[in-house]
């Protein structure tokens, strides 16, 4: 069966530091892959999806990127976080018209 | 452009009782439309997938509608737990070679024993 990994969980990092969140799924081939934000008391907000090796679509400006080195891994990525980007962040995967997430990472930038 | 609202925000209820959740939608041209759960501090959980062209899909206690014309779609909850407690969203898929959802904001539901 397919499996999506996430992490870290949870990381607290101080403002202008760098960010690296990583997703691997399990178990399926050239999969569909997305970066959502789920910021307190807002609704969910697509940040990237990838639809095959470096293959990066962003839906917003910001002042976040991503990368699809391999198949199954997606990495969110920053050189300097900003308070703003304090969140939760979830990785997701689509087959079959289906969507999957990750169990998310916990981000607080002070 | 693909607006999403679940009402109401949030719903409090007894145990054992029957529900229901709401998610409208306003351009009708979808592709599916998909129910989730999510649990305090975690990802979320699918429970549903209905297609376009179905009108209902069943799991277990929860039964999902969908009526494209009206841009509505509703969850049913039947014999309520304290373990359904949790928000749930809807989101819509408007179609696309990609995979974009639209999702509304949820319902926090609250079921008490």
């Amino acid at each position: 069966s397919q499996t999506i990994h996430q992490w870290p969980a949870t990381l607290v990092q101080p403002v202008g530091s760098p960010l690296s969140l990583e997703c691997t799924v399990e178990g399926t081939s050239n999969p569909n892959l997305y970066w959502y934000r789920q910021a307190a008391g807002r609704g969910l907000q697509l940040l990237f999806y990838s639809v095959g090796i470096g293959q990066i679509s962003s839906e917003v400006p910001q002042n976040l990127s991503a990368s699809r080195p391999q198949d199954r891994q997606f990495i969110l990525s920053s050189k300097k976080l900003l308070l703003s980007d304090s969140g939760f962040y979830l990785c997701a995967w689509s087959v079959a018209g289906e969507l999957f997430f990750g169990e998310g990472s916990r981000l607080t930038v002070l | 452009k693909q607006e999403v609202t679940q009402i109401p925000a949030a719903l409090s209820v007894p145990e054992g009782e029957n529900l229901v959740l709401n998610c409208s939608f306003t351009d009708s041209a979808i592709y599916n439309l998909q129910w989730f759960r999510q649990d305090p501090g975690k990802g979320l959980t699918s429970l549903l997938l209905i297609q376009s062209s179905q009108r209902e899909q069943t799991s277990g206690r929860l039964n999902a509608s969908l009526d494209k014309s009206s841009g509505r779609s509703t969850l049913y909850i039947a014999a309520s737990q304290p373990g359904d407690s949790a928000t749930y969203l809807c989101a819509v898929h408007s179609g696309g070679s990609n995979y974009k959802l639209t999702f509304g904001k949820g319902t926090l539901l609250t079921v008490n024993p």
